[in-house]
This record gives structure tokens, sequence and C-alpha cells, in this order.
């Protein structure tokens, strides 16, 4: 059971544009979401993050949403750079109990940008 | 130098073969992870442990492994490799906000 989808594996985005990756939870104890970037042989690395008691963070071109209602999450990239072109994967966990410090991921969405 | 480095950077062993993925962290954190990512599934969780004292199954342990020989020091078995494991391996360390800093990965294949 996939607790933390991303439905779109692959996205293209022309440089200067807005890229916009999407992720879905189903688990409701899930209150803090991170997304990480990966690039070609090296490990993910850690891009932004966002608890569940707000629904907006911003880092410079990175921008986190959170819609708890709906169990969804999105990250923004404003403008796109070809630099910017990785694997985004989302990543939840619950602060909380048994499941403190264990990150459940996504599947990953593959961003190019285009020159 | 990496902060959390893994090795080998790639092995390629038979099925039934024991092989051991060896991890080293400078963050000084004592929470260590192992993860395996295959394609279309993400990162899945294989084991943790958050001291030397403490290890800890993930999602998907059988056929796993794990020791804590330090708290700098966490590495991965696979008793008795299977082609199904074939995976790129990612150990991680995390600090007290959750976020993982990760090695950059050993790829596994068993044939």
């Amino acid at each position: 059971d996939q607790q933390v989808k991303q439905n779109s594996p692959s996205l293209s985005v022309q440089e200067g544009r807005i890229s916009i990756l999407n992720c879905d939870y189903t688990n409701s104890m899930f209150d803090y979401f991170l997304w990480y970037k990966k690039y070609p042989a090296e490990g993910p690395t850690f891009l932004i993050s966002i608890s569940s008691i707000k629904d907006k963070n911003e880092d410079g071109r990175f921008t986190v949403f959170l819609n708890k209602s709906a169990k969804h999450l999105s990250l923004h990239i404003v403008p796109s750079q070809p630099g910017d072109s990785a694997v985004y994967f989302c990543a939840a966990s619950a602060m909380g109990g048994t499941s403190y410090g264990k990150l459940t991921f996504g599947q990953g969405t593959i961003l190019t940008v285009h020159p | 130098d990496a902060d959390v480095t893994q090795t080998p950077r790639n092995r390629i062993t038979k099925t039934g073969k024991r092989i051991m993925l060896e991890c080293s962290q400078t963050k000084g954190h004592d929470r260590m992870y192992w993860y395996r990512q295959d394609p279309g599934l993400g990162l899945r969780l294989i084991y943790y442990s958050f001291d030397v004292k403490d290890i800890n199954k993930g999602e998907i342990s059988d056929g796993y492994s794990v020791s804590r020989q330090a708290q700098a020091k966490f590495s991965l078995s696979l008793e008795s490799a299977i082609p199904n494991q074939t995976a790129l391996y990612f150990c991680a360390t995390s600090d007290p906000d959750q976020k993982l800093f990760f090695g950059s990965g050993t790829q596994l294949s068993v044939l």
C-alpha cells in the first residue's frame, strides 16, 4: 500500500517557466513533509520541508504548499533552471509515536528543464 | 570528504552469495537508516537504528540483516543474495528535525 504517491513519473518544462510537482498521501497521521532532490550517481539531498501547522513554506525559488483536507502537497519551482533537472522525491513522517524518525517516500518524479 | 560514506559504490554478485554493504558517517548523528531504491517504487526503508543498541525492521527487511558496530558505522548484509535484491542501496543519517542525509549509494546487481 503506497502511502505517499507521486502520480507523475516525469515532467518537462521550459527554462524560466514554473515547475509544479505533486504528491498525495493517505495516512492522516503524517504531519511533516519533505522534498528531496536526486542527481544521477548521487544520494538524495534535502530541499525543503513543511509541517502540518503551515500551508506554505518558501525558500528562494522553491515553495511547498500543503492542503491537509485534500492530503496533497506540491512543490513549485519558479523560475525553473536547467540545473533543476533531477529526480524529486516527496516524503512524509509522523512526528510522534512509533513512526517518529521514519520517512515514507513517494516514487519520485523526473524533472527535465529545457534551455 | 563525504559526511556519509558507502562502500562499495558498485557490486556484482551471484545468487546465494553473502555480501555486506558498509556505511560510515562523520555527522555525529545517532540515527542511521538503510533504504533501497527501485524504479517506480521510490525509496523503501529496510532497517533503521536510533542508537548503537537499537535495531528496528523497516517495511522490507526480509532477506536482510544489519549491524550497528558503533555510532558512526551501520552495515547491511544479504545472507543469501537473490536477483530481486538487485537495486540501488542508500545509507542515511538523520538529525533531530528528521532531515535525512544520504550517502552516494551502492548499486548492487545479483546475477
